[in-house]
């Protein structure tokens, strides 16, 4: 079963505009992270945050975790064609060790 | 550093046949993971070994079995390959296992179609 549900399921923008994407779970967690996936290859890191975060940058990403509402955000500014993947969100949990659960992903298109 | 190579990329069996995927790391990972994405789905994860010389079993274990070869190599065999198992599999590896917070570095995939 997918802990993280990610909404919305698809996004097209313009170049230029930002990108927000959701990530819903069910458990309680110790991490939450966000991975890119362009089209036909593997996933790629982006950015962690921890349970006791709330929230995160990194270069353009912005990232929030609301821990009582079980969810996350990750907003992309100034989105360019190169940001064009699907994303991921994953949670971890302390009891599991390194296990990373993944939702279903947000397939983001930025047309140029 | 070439990361986590996979090898082959594209796989293509006929029902009851048998083959091993195969996965190496050179970042000197304790840990390494296989998972698999069905279309428009996240991953799931299928086994893990958090070091070498153990594995164990993640939420899709059944039709697959694993061998940690030594500290870079993880293997992923279907004894008898159904249509079902019809999908691109990912190697990923990480540092360590206890920390709860490691990055996970991922492999290119193979696609595997089953007939």
């Amino acid at each position: 079963s997918q802990q993280g549900e990610e909404d919305p399921q698809a996004l097209s923008i313009q170049e230029g505009e930002n990108a927000t994407m959701n990530c819903s779970y069910k458990t309680s967690i110790n991490n939450l992270q966000w991975y890119r996936q362009n089209s036909g290859r593997g996933l790629v890191h982006l950015i962690l945050i921890r349970s006791n975060e709330r929230e995160k940058h990194s270069g353009r990403l912005r990232v929030t975790l609301d821990t009582s509402k079980k969810s996350s955000s990750l907003l992309i500014t100034a989105s360019r064609a190169a940001d064009t993947a699907s994303y991921f969100c994953a949670t971890g949990d302390n009891n599991a060790g390194n296990m990373l659960t993944f939702g279903g992903g947000t397939r983001l298109m930025v047309k140029p | 550093n070439a990361g986590v190579t996979q090898t082959p990329k594209f796989q293509v069996l006929k029902t009851g046949q048998s083959m091993t995927l195969q996965c190496a790391q050179d970042m000197n990972h304790n840990s390494m993971y296989w998972y698999r994405q069905d279309p428009g789905m996240g991953l799931r994860l299928i086994y893990y070994s958090a070091s070498e010389g153990t594995t164990d079993k993640g939420e899709v274990p059944n039709g697959y079995n694993v061998s940690r070869l030594n500290k870079r190599e993880f293997s992923l065999r279907l004894e008898s390959a159904a249509p079902s198992q019809t999908s691109v599999y990912f190697c990923a590896s990480s540092e360590r296992w206890t920390s709860g917070t490691d990055t996970q570095y991922f492999g290119p995939g193979t696609r595997l179609t089953v007939l």
